[in-house]
């Protein structure tokens, strides 16, 4: 089945900067993906999605990247803030309209 | 927009009782809803997808005699946890999404303590 991993299971970064979140997935027939921001304790808050005929997507302060080629998608948070963090899941889906959650990256913002 | 609630927010209940979770799209009409359910520090695994007016399709290794799916309506699916133990304790989740959409938008999830 599909496989959804992330590169980095934990980001650090300083209250400030940016941050680039990665994941990279298996199933070529996913056609659309969403970024998910999880708190603790709390559901999955959508962020923002991209579909697989584009390769970038703009939100606010939220940059999504997709390389369909390398099966690769990356979430850019810029100015990163201490509400930021959180667990953050890529979720692949396609026509079945399952979404597949990988391991999740834990952002860490330092003052 | 994009509003799905969940009740309860937590519950305890005995061994051996059942459970009801209901979860609601407040301002949109979900023909489809997920029920997933989430460990400490690890990812949301899907129990079940349900249709409105279908029975529920539940994943592997997800027992559909324990955990009763219904979608009566567009607004309302509801996850009984039948005969609950220990080991059903979990946050629990659903989503919910509208016909022709991708987008799934999650609740606020249910925190199952089984005593």
């Amino acid at each position: 089945g599909e496989s959804v991993g992330l590169h980095l299971p934990t980001l650090s970064v300083q209250e400030g900067d940016n941050s680039i979140i990665n994941c990279a997935y298996s199933n070529s027939a996913s056609d659309y993906f969403i970024w998910y921001k999880q708190e603790s304790g709390k559901g999955p808050q959508f962020i923002i999605d991209i579909r697989s005929n584009m390769d970038k997507r703009q939100g606010q302060r939220v940059t999504v990247l997709l390389n369909k080629t390398v099966k690769h998608l990356s979430l850019q948070i810029a100015a990163t803030q201490p509400g930021d963090s959180a667990v953050y899941f890529c979720a692949p889906t396609g026509t079945a309209s399952k979404l597949t959650f990988g391991t999740g990256t834990r952002l860490q913002v330092t003052l | 927009g994009a509003v799905v609630s969940q009740h309860p927010s937590w519950v305890i209940c005995k061994s051996g009782t059942s459970v009801k979770i209901e979860c609601r799209s407040l301002d949109f009409q979900a023909t489809t809803m997920f029920w997933y359910r989430q460990f400490p520090k690890q990812s949301l695994m899907l129990m079940a997808t349900s249709n409105e007016g279908s029975k529920a399709t539940y994943e592997q290794g997800v027992e559909k005699d324990k955990f009763l799916i219904n979608h009566a309506s567009l607004t309302l699916s509801t996850l009984t946890v039948t005969s609950a133990h220990p080991e059903d304790s979990s946050f629990y989740i659903c989503s919910a999404k509208e016909i022709a959409r991708y987008e799934q938008y999650f609740g606020p999830g249910t925190r199952l303590t089984v005593t």
